[in-house]
């Protein structure tokens, strides 16, 4: 049981190139999230996807997209890199939004120059 | 006012030491509230929930006080393994956006 894993663990890409970072979990949760770390700006929400087939933005969902592929997987887009996103991106997920807690991915560290 | 604020410290205590964070938040319609715990560089990982009757697991205490609006976090017997950041998360009612603190940063010395 990993639980949920991300993909890769770190990437350094060069300002307007394109990526996909993976997530995936083994847990059958309903619920999973893209978060963006920043120092001294904690945890934001960057997209979710409160069940199956439904993605809805967060809190800082410009310059990215998401797919909800099924259950299992969820995806974050980054169409053409900016340096401000250079920041840890964490993937989550969780029985059911709202009301219950979530479990993390070990995150990805990105870089963009 | 911050949705959900707390102290970022760091609280450097000596190893033994009780040691207690709060948490307030601004929505009075939150309904879920958890600790988590995050080691350097590390992802975060869930604590405890924190219940309206409050809840306690092992040397670490958790309540919630709905009039004022805050969560607390009680650390009794500090050990050095317990030095890491403490975020509270607050779902709102209504919402499915959970909302992070910015963190507590804990140091225990020897």
């Amino acid at each position: 049981n990993a639980g949920v894993t991300q993909t890769p663990k770190f990437q350094v890409l060069k300002t307007g190139q394109s990526m996909t970072l993976q997530c995936a979990q083994d847990m059958n949760h309903n619920s999973m999230y893209w978060y963006r770390q920043d120092p001294g700006m904690g945890l934001r929400l960057i997209y979710y996807s409160a069940s199956e087939g439904t993605t809805d933005k967060g809190e800082v969902p410009n310059g990215y997209n998401v797919s909800r592929l099924n259950k299992r997987e969820f995806s974050l887009r980054l169409e053409s890199a900016a340096p401000s996103q250079t920041s840890v991106y964490f993937c989550a997920s969780s029985v059911l939004a709202v009301r219950d807690e979530q479990y993390f991915g070990p995150g990805t560290r990105l870089t963009v120059t | 006012r911050k949705e959900v604020e707390q102290d970022p410290g760091p609280f450097n205590v000596p190893e033994g030491a009780t040691v207690a964070f709060n948490c307030t938040y601004s929505n009075s319609a939150s309904q879920s509230f958890f600790w988590y715990r995050q080691d350097c560089r590390k992802e975060p990982k869930l604590l405890m929930s924190v219940y309206s009757s409050g809840n306690e697991d092992g040397r670490f205490t958790a309540q919630l006080n709905r009039a004022s609006q805050y969560i607390s976090l009680l650390i009794r017997d500090s050990k050095l393994s317990d030095s890491a950041t403490y975020l509270c998360v607050v779902n709102k009612g209504g919402s499915y956006i959970p909302t992070f603190g910015r963190g507590t940063s804990l140091i225990v010395h020897p």
